[in-house]
């Protein structure tokens, strides 16, 4: 099976710019969550999505927001960015999300704020 | 709240020799506790897992226990290698959050020949 895939794998934006980054689950997944990684604040959990509704939502501001499409897809979209918005932002899917399953990860988006 | 706390690294270590990271949780729910590892460059890798209290997870030579007594999922190898040097992030899921993973901060395990 194809792992988890995240496109792009780099972007590089400018405040007050928005951005979208994808990911695809491994097939047959339907839960994908996002995390944000960074040297100070580590990997903090964003939100979760599940047959396409969000289930769990960490303490981001609402300029951070995602998606999920029918075949479980899932976008997460960043607007008006700030400097501090900058780092490795890891996509993650599992088989149904639930506490025992396990979360495969993507090798995440470096996004870098200028 | 929920929150999990690994050892401070990094941690130097020659090859060959025991490793022990240290993790120890607190969580108002019943959590399931993992442990990832995340080489220079790429995403987190999953080591092993525990679902319940007095569980094994075990891996790569690599094992951890769920110790409910104590709240801790500690991490040991009994001879480490070079190519095991890379970060490793102990992490837990309560039982209604399925898809929330929390995570430590991280040990840098640094291994040299």
């Amino acid at each position: 099976k194809a792992g988890v895939t995240q496109t792009p794998r780099y972007l590089i934006k400018t405040r007050g710019q928005q951005v979208t980054l994808s990911c695809s689950p491994i097939s047959g997944h339907r839960s994908v969550s996002w995390y944000q990684q960074t040297p100070g604040q580590g990997l903090q959990f964003l939100f979760e999505y599940f047959s396409e509704t969000q289930r769990n939502k960490g303490n981001f501001p609402g300029r951070f927001s995602g998606r999920q499409f029918s075949n479980s897809r899932s976008e997460m979209n960043v607007s008006t960015l700030e400097l501090g918005d900058s780092a490795l932002y890891l996509c993650a899917s599992s088989s149904d999300g639930t506490s025992t399953d396990t979360q495969y990860f993507g090798p995440g988006t470096r996004l870098t704020v200028l | 709240g929920n929150s999990v706390t690994q050892m401070e690294g990094p941690v130097t270590l020659s090859e060959e020799a025991f490793l022990t990271i240290n993790c120890t949780y607190t969580a108002t729910g019943y959590p399931s506790l993992f442990w990832y590892v995340q080489y220079p460059g790429e995403g987190l890798q999953l080591l092993l897992k525990a679902t319940k209290a007095d569980d094994k997870g075990s891996n790569k030579g690599f094992e951890a226990t769920y110790r409910k007594e104590t709240t801790s999922f500690h991490l040991e190898k009994g001879s480490v290698q070079v190519s095991d040097s890379a970060v490793y992030f102990c992490a837990l899921v309560i039982y209604n959050q399925g898809g929330k993973l929390i995570f430590g901060q991280g040990t840098e395990l640094s291994v040299k020949p």
